[in-house]
């Protein structure tokens, strides 16, 4: 059982590019979401889908796209990337546990844009 | 939308108790929740409470006080690989998680 999955783990881009980072979970949840940490700082919500073909945006959603296609894939599209989208990048998927809602995060990508 | 206040850093002495506080001001509240966070990884789940009172578990325990808008985590018997940082985060009712910046723990031997 493999959780959640991110590829790729680390990436420098050069500002303008666009590059798509991976999100797969096995374990059959509804629930999807990306993340992002800035150093120091807490995550913030950027995209977020309750199911296959829903998606919505998050708080700081700004120069980033993302589908679902599918209840294990979550991708998240950055076009023409910026400086400020430096940061580390976490997806996560949630189910139902007793006492509440688990959430599971991936590893994290961690990308510089320079 | 949510605000939710937490310390930036705490430091103590292993094997003492350490609490985290957090207070939030959210539009909505379905839940807190408080993850650990090593420097380079993951968070993990610690605890969750959607109730009044006190959860334990093992050397952690958590309290909310919903009308407060307040919540703390508590470490016990600290140990050296506590040494992390512990986010609150509060969930509303559309299952989103909106998460404090975080408070850097360190145990000191």
């Amino acid at each position: 059982n493999a959780g959640v999955t991110q590829t790729p783990k680390f990436r420098i881009l050069k500002i303008g590019q666009s590059m798509t980072l991976q999100c797969t979970q096995d374990m059959n949840h509804n629930y999807m979401y990306w993340y992002r940490q800035d150093p120091g700082m807490g995550l913030k919500l950027i995209y977020y889908s309750v199911g296959a073909g829903i998606t919505d945006k998050g708080e700081v959603p700004n120069g980033y796209n993302v589908s679902r296609s599918t209840t294990e894939d979550f991708p998240l599209r950055l076009e023409l990337a910026a400086p400020s989208q430096t940061s580390v990048y976490f997806c996560a998927s949630s189910y139902r546990q007793e006492g509440g809602y688990g959430y599971t995060f991936g590893s994290g990508t961690r990308l510089t844009v320079v | 939308g949510q605000n939710i206040d937490q310390p930036t850093e705490m430091t103590a002495t292993e094997g003492a108790i350490v609490q985290i506080n957090c207070t939030y001001q959210t539009s909505g509240f379905n839940g807190l929740f408080w993850y650990q966070q090593h420097a380079g990884e993951a968070p993990t789940f610690l605890s969750y409470n959607v109730l009044d009172g006190l959860e334990e578990k093992g050397r952690f325990s958590s309290f909310l006080s919903r009308s407060k808008g307040y919540s703390y985590l508590l470490l016990k018997e600290l140990q050296m690989k506590d040494s992390a940082s512990y986010l609150c985060a509060v969930r509303d009712g559309d299952y989103k998680l909106s998460f404090g910046a975080g408070t850097t723990v360190t145990v000191r031997a």
